[in-house]
């Protein structure tokens, strides 16, 4: 199994661009999750999902939104993308409701 | 997300030494303390958790202490390596809506 995986793992974006990040994972999981991670902070749940079709805001959902059409892709759309949203970006996934399993990250710059 | 304090924010040890991160919570319905390790450029890692039904949980040279009459648990490592290098983050589980909330982290550095 490859796990979690996220594309890219770089990105450098514009001030007003949009772009979707990629998560996908091949464990067949239910829940799939999204973190923001910024410098000396721990992670920021920005939306989650419970299965296909089904998803919910966190603590910091602004600026973000997800769509979760099969149980392997959880993709993360910024749309207008601003500077607060320079981050690093965690997608994980879940059998249950308690241990989850972290992709390597997409670092993203907003200039 | 529900308050987690997490100290030291960053701690030196010599190889061989013990090491303690200690995390405090407020919400008293939380069930689940989970350990994460994050090495550079990657993704944090699950390295230990424990449930409100027990009070330690140890594998090789980690172990986690909960208690939640004073609602704080702890991370303890020992005899570290350098491999042990890293940041640790901790969380809790909010048992309503089942989400994770996590500790700002701790940078450990092991001195060889």
């Amino acid at each position: 199994n490859a796990g979690v995986t996220q594309t890219p793992k770089f990105r450098i974006l514009k001030i007003g661009q949009s772009m979707t990040l990629q998560c996908a994972q091949d464990m067949n999981h239910n829940y799939m999750y999204w973190y923001r991670q910024d410098p000396g902070m721990g992670l920021k749940l920005i939306y989650y999902s419970v299965g296909a079709g089904i998803t919910d805001k966190g603590e910091v959902p602004n600026g973000y939104n997800v769509s979760r059409s099969t149980t392997e892709d959880f993709p993360l759309r910024l749309e207008l993308a601003a500077p607060s949203q320079t981050s690093v970006y965690f997608c994980a996934s879940s059998p249950g409701r308690y241990t989850q399993y972290f992709g390597p990250g997409t670092r993203l710059t907003v200039l | 997300g529900e308050n987690v304090e997490q100290h030291p924010s960053t701690l030196s040890v010599q190889e061989g030494d013990s090491a303690v991160i200690k995390c405090t919570y407020s919400d008293s319905a939380s069930n689940y303390f989970p350990w994460y390790k994050q090495e550079l450029g990657k993704g944090p890692q699950l390295i230990i958790d424990i449930r409100s039904n027990v009070g330690e949980k140890k594998d090789q040279r980690i172990a986690v202490t909960l208690n939640k009459t004073a609602k704080h648990f702890s991370l303890h490592i020992t005899e570290t390596q350098p491999e042990d290098s890293a940041v640790y983050f901790c969380a809790i589980l909010n048992a309503n809506d089942y989400k994770l909330s996590f500790g700002a982290g701790t940078t450990v550095t092991v001195r060889a």
